[in-house]
Protein backbone atom coordinates (compact mmCIF):
# COMPACT_ATOMS: atom_id res chain seq x y z
CA UNK A 1 0.00 0.00 0.00
CA UNK A 2 1.38 3.53 -0.57
CA UNK A 3 2.08 5.79 2.22
CA UNK A 4 1.87 9.19 2.61
CA UNK A 5 2.45 11.17 -0.71
CA UNK A 6 4.39 14.66 -0.40
CA UNK A 7 5.42 16.70 -3.68
CA UNK A 8 8.17 18.26 -4.27
CA UNK A 9 10.52 16.75 -1.76
CA UNK A 10 12.69 19.82 -2.67
CA UNK A 11 12.20 22.84 -2.91
CA UNK A 12 14.73 26.18 -3.36
CA UNK A 13 12.77 29.49 -3.85
CA UNK A 14 13.93 33.30 -3.45
CA UNK A 15 12.22 35.01 -0.43
CA UNK A 16 9.09 36.56 -1.58
CA UNK A 17 7.59 33.81 -3.81
CA UNK A 18 4.83 31.45 -3.52
CA UNK A 19 5.76 28.64 -2.16
CA UNK A 20 2.98 25.40 -2.56
CA UNK A 21 3.66 22.12 -0.94
CA UNK A 22 1.29 19.25 -1.55
CA UNK A 23 0.03 15.80 0.37
CA UNK A 24 -1.67 12.70 -0.46
CA UNK A 25 -2.84 10.82 2.48
CA UNK A 26 -3.62 7.41 3.02
CA UNK A 27 -6.34 6.21 1.21
CA UNK A 28 -9.06 5.69 3.94
CA UNK A 29 -7.08 8.40 6.40
CA UNK A 30 -9.82 10.94 7.22
CA UNK A 31 -7.09 12.95 9.46
CA UNK A 32 -4.36 15.44 7.95
CA UNK A 33 -1.71 16.93 9.61
CA UNK A 34 1.47 19.21 8.31
CA UNK A 35 4.05 19.32 10.76
CA UNK A 36 7.37 21.75 10.23
CA UNK A 37 10.66 20.10 11.68
CA UNK A 38 13.82 22.42 12.55
CA UNK A 39 16.70 21.52 14.34
CA UNK A 40 15.73 24.49 17.15
CA UNK A 41 11.98 23.60 17.38
CA UNK A 42 11.93 20.03 16.58
CA UNK A 43 8.29 18.56 15.19
CA UNK A 44 5.54 21.59 15.52
CA UNK A 45 2.10 21.05 14.51
CA UNK A 46 1.34 23.51 12.34
CA UNK A 47 -2.28 22.19 11.18
CA UNK A 48 -5.15 19.77 11.72
CA UNK A 49 -7.64 18.55 9.27
CA UNK A 50 -10.49 16.27 9.69
CA UNK A 51 -12.90 14.92 7.21
CA UNK A 52 -11.03 17.99 4.96
CA UNK A 53 -12.13 20.69 7.46
CA UNK A 54 -9.42 22.22 9.59
CA UNK A 55 -10.00 21.59 12.87
CA UNK A 56 -6.85 23.88 14.42
CA UNK A 57 -4.65 25.71 13.03
CA UNK A 58 -3.46 27.53 16.16
CA UNK A 59 -0.05 26.54 14.80
CA UNK A 60 -0.01 28.26 11.87
CA UNK A 61 2.94 31.14 12.61
CA UNK A 62 1.30 33.60 10.49
CA UNK A 63 -1.18 35.12 7.68
CA UNK A 64 1.57 34.50 5.08
CA UNK A 65 0.78 30.76 5.68
CA UNK A 66 -2.44 28.84 4.29
CA UNK A 67 -3.94 25.19 3.88
CA UNK A 68 -6.63 23.59 2.40
CA UNK A 69 -8.00 20.41 1.71
CA UNK A 70 -10.43 20.19 -1.28
CA UNK A 71 -10.97 16.53 -0.81
CA UNK A 72 -10.14 13.50 1.16
CA UNK A 73 -6.86 12.45 -1.31
CA UNK A 74 -5.32 16.11 -1.35
CA UNK A 75 -4.16 18.67 0.78
CA UNK A 76 -1.66 21.95 0.31
CA UNK A 77 0.24 23.92 2.40
CA UNK A 78 1.04 27.30 0.82
CA UNK A 79 3.31 30.01 1.94
CA UNK A 80 2.87 33.25 0.32
CA UNK A 81 5.69 35.35 0.43
CA UNK A 82 8.02 33.07 1.73
CA UNK A 83 10.68 33.99 3.95
CA UNK A 84 14.53 32.48 4.77
CA UNK A 85 12.84 31.74 8.80
CA UNK A 86 10.52 29.64 6.51
CA UNK A 87 13.13 27.19 5.68
CA UNK A 88 12.84 23.52 6.81
CA UNK A 89 11.24 20.21 6.60
CA UNK A 90 7.48 20.06 5.95
CA UNK A 91 5.60 16.91 6.74
CA UNK A 92 2.16 15.87 5.84
CA UNK A 93 0.84 12.66 8.23
CA UNK A 94 -2.49 11.05 8.23
CA UNK A 95 -4.27 8.79 10.19
CA UNK A 96 -8.02 7.29 11.37
CA UNK A 97 -10.54 9.45 13.30
CA UNK A 98 -12.87 6.96 14.85
CA UNK A 99 -16.31 8.40 16.71
CA UNK A 100 -18.91 6.62 18.43
CA UNK A 101 -21.27 7.50 20.90
CA UNK A 102 -19.76 11.03 20.67
CA UNK A 103 -16.46 10.32 22.04
CA UNK A 104 -13.18 10.26 19.42
CA UNK A 105 -10.59 7.83 19.14
CA UNK A 106 -7.43 8.80 17.35
CA UNK A 107 -5.12 6.05 15.99
CA UNK A 108 -1.58 6.22 14.45
CA UNK A 109 -0.18 8.81 13.05
CA UNK A 110 2.03 8.20 9.55
CA UNK A 111 4.35 10.59 8.08
CA UNK A 112 5.07 11.39 4.61
CA UNK A 113 9.03 11.63 3.25
CA UNK A 114 8.44 15.44 3.80
CA UNK A 115 9.71 18.44 1.61
CA UNK A 116 12.86 20.01 2.05
CA UNK A 117 12.57 23.89 1.77
CA UNK A 118 15.05 26.33 0.99
CA UNK A 119 14.57 30.06 0.73
CA UNK A 120 17.27 32.19 -0.08
CA UNK B 1 10.72 22.69 31.50
CA UNK B 2 9.25 20.87 28.35
CA UNK B 3 6.27 18.92 28.62
CA UNK B 4 9.01 16.06 27.00
CA UNK B 5 12.30 15.81 27.33
CA UNK B 6 14.62 13.87 25.30
CA UNK B 7 18.42 14.01 25.55
CA UNK B 8 19.54 14.46 21.75
CA UNK B 9 22.45 12.43 21.88
CA UNK B 10 24.70 11.41 19.67
CA UNK B 11 24.95 8.51 21.09
CA UNK B 12 27.17 6.06 19.73
CA UNK B 13 27.05 2.00 20.45
CA UNK B 14 29.11 -1.15 18.91
CA UNK B 15 27.24 -3.39 16.68
CA UNK B 16 25.28 -6.09 18.59
CA UNK B 17 24.74 -3.83 22.20
CA UNK B 18 21.61 -3.11 23.66
CA UNK B 19 20.64 -0.08 23.39
CA UNK B 20 18.01 2.11 25.42
CA UNK B 21 16.61 5.23 24.75
CA UNK B 22 14.47 7.24 27.39
CA UNK B 23 12.09 9.88 27.30
CA UNK B 24 10.90 11.77 30.65
CA UNK B 25 7.56 14.05 30.59
CA UNK B 26 5.39 16.05 32.92
CA UNK B 27 2.12 15.43 32.01
CA UNK B 28 0.41 12.69 34.13
CA UNK B 29 -2.40 12.62 31.95
CA UNK B 30 -0.65 11.23 28.93
CA UNK B 31 -1.88 7.65 27.91
CA UNK B 32 -0.30 7.14 24.59
CA UNK B 33 2.90 6.81 24.17
CA UNK B 34 4.55 6.76 20.54
CA UNK B 35 8.35 5.90 18.94
CA UNK B 36 9.44 6.82 15.79
CA UNK B 37 12.52 6.23 14.03
CA UNK B 38 13.74 8.94 11.06
CA UNK B 39 16.48 8.34 8.99
CA UNK B 40 17.97 11.31 7.56
CA UNK B 41 16.08 13.25 5.46
CA UNK B 42 13.43 10.83 5.58
CA UNK B 43 10.07 11.26 7.41
CA UNK B 44 9.46 9.87 10.87
CA UNK B 45 8.45 6.02 10.64
CA UNK B 46 6.12 4.52 13.41
CA UNK B 47 8.13 1.87 15.63
CA UNK B 48 5.90 1.29 18.67
CA UNK B 49 2.64 2.58 19.69
CA UNK B 50 1.58 1.76 23.22
CA UNK B 51 -1.48 2.68 25.19
CA UNK B 52 -0.90 2.96 29.25
CA UNK B 53 1.67 1.28 31.23
CA UNK B 54 3.39 -1.94 30.52
CA UNK B 55 6.15 -3.79 28.14
CA UNK B 56 5.32 -3.74 24.57
CA UNK B 57 7.95 -6.06 22.19
CA UNK B 58 8.30 -6.62 18.39
CA UNK B 59 11.33 -8.05 17.43
CA UNK B 60 14.92 -6.80 18.56
CA UNK B 61 12.42 -3.11 19.64
CA UNK B 62 10.89 -3.72 23.27
CA UNK B 63 9.00 -0.42 24.28
CA UNK B 64 8.61 0.15 28.36
CA UNK B 65 6.13 2.97 29.98
CA UNK B 66 6.62 3.45 33.55
CA UNK B 67 3.73 6.02 34.80
CA UNK B 68 4.55 6.39 38.30
CA UNK B 69 7.71 7.66 37.42
CA UNK B 70 6.66 9.47 33.91
CA UNK B 71 9.45 7.67 32.03
CA UNK B 72 9.58 5.97 28.56
CA UNK B 73 11.93 3.29 26.96
CA UNK B 74 12.78 2.26 23.89
CA UNK B 75 15.52 -0.90 23.92
CA UNK B 76 17.44 -1.98 20.90
CA UNK B 77 18.96 -5.77 20.97
CA UNK B 78 21.80 -6.61 18.98
CA UNK B 79 21.78 -3.53 17.59
CA UNK B 80 22.80 -3.15 13.90
CA UNK B 81 24.19 -0.17 11.50
CA UNK B 82 20.81 0.39 9.65
CA UNK B 83 19.57 0.78 13.35
CA UNK B 84 21.49 4.34 13.36
CA UNK B 85 18.92 6.83 12.71
CA UNK B 86 17.53 9.20 15.19
CA UNK B 87 14.68 8.20 17.36
CA UNK B 88 11.23 10.58 18.50
CA UNK B 89 9.34 9.97 21.19
CA UNK B 90 6.07 11.22 21.54
CA UNK B 91 2.89 10.81 23.53
CA UNK B 92 -0.58 12.33 23.79
CA UNK B 93 -3.85 12.29 25.99
CA UNK B 94 -6.58 10.17 25.51
CA UNK B 95 -9.45 12.03 23.25
CA UNK B 96 -6.88 14.45 21.37
CA UNK B 97 -5.17 14.18 18.47
CA UNK B 98 -2.31 16.64 19.17
CA UNK B 99 0.98 14.67 19.52
CA UNK B 100 4.10 15.91 21.83
CA UNK B 101 7.43 15.13 20.48
CA UNK B 102 10.73 14.94 21.96
CA UNK B 103 13.18 16.52 20.13
CA UNK B 104 15.22 13.29 19.68
CA UNK B 105 18.25 11.12 20.54
CA UNK B 106 20.43 10.63 17.53
CA UNK B 107 22.07 6.63 17.57
CA UNK B 108 24.71 5.77 15.85
CA UNK B 109 25.92 2.08 15.35
CA UNK B 110 29.16 1.40 14.51
CA UNK B 111 30.03 -1.65 12.93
Amino acid sequence: DAGVIQSPRHEVTEMGQEVTLRCKPISGHNSLFWYRQTMMRGLELLIYFNNNVPIDDSGMPEDRFSAKMPNASFSTLKIQPSEPRDSAVYFCASSLRMTSGGSSSYNEQFFGPGTRLTVL
Amino acid sequence: QKEVEQDPGPLSVPEGAIVSLNCTYSNSAFQYFMWYRQYSRKGPELLMYTYSSGNKEDGRFTAQVDKSSKYISLFIRDSQPSDSATYLCAMRTSGTYKYIFGTGTRLKVLA
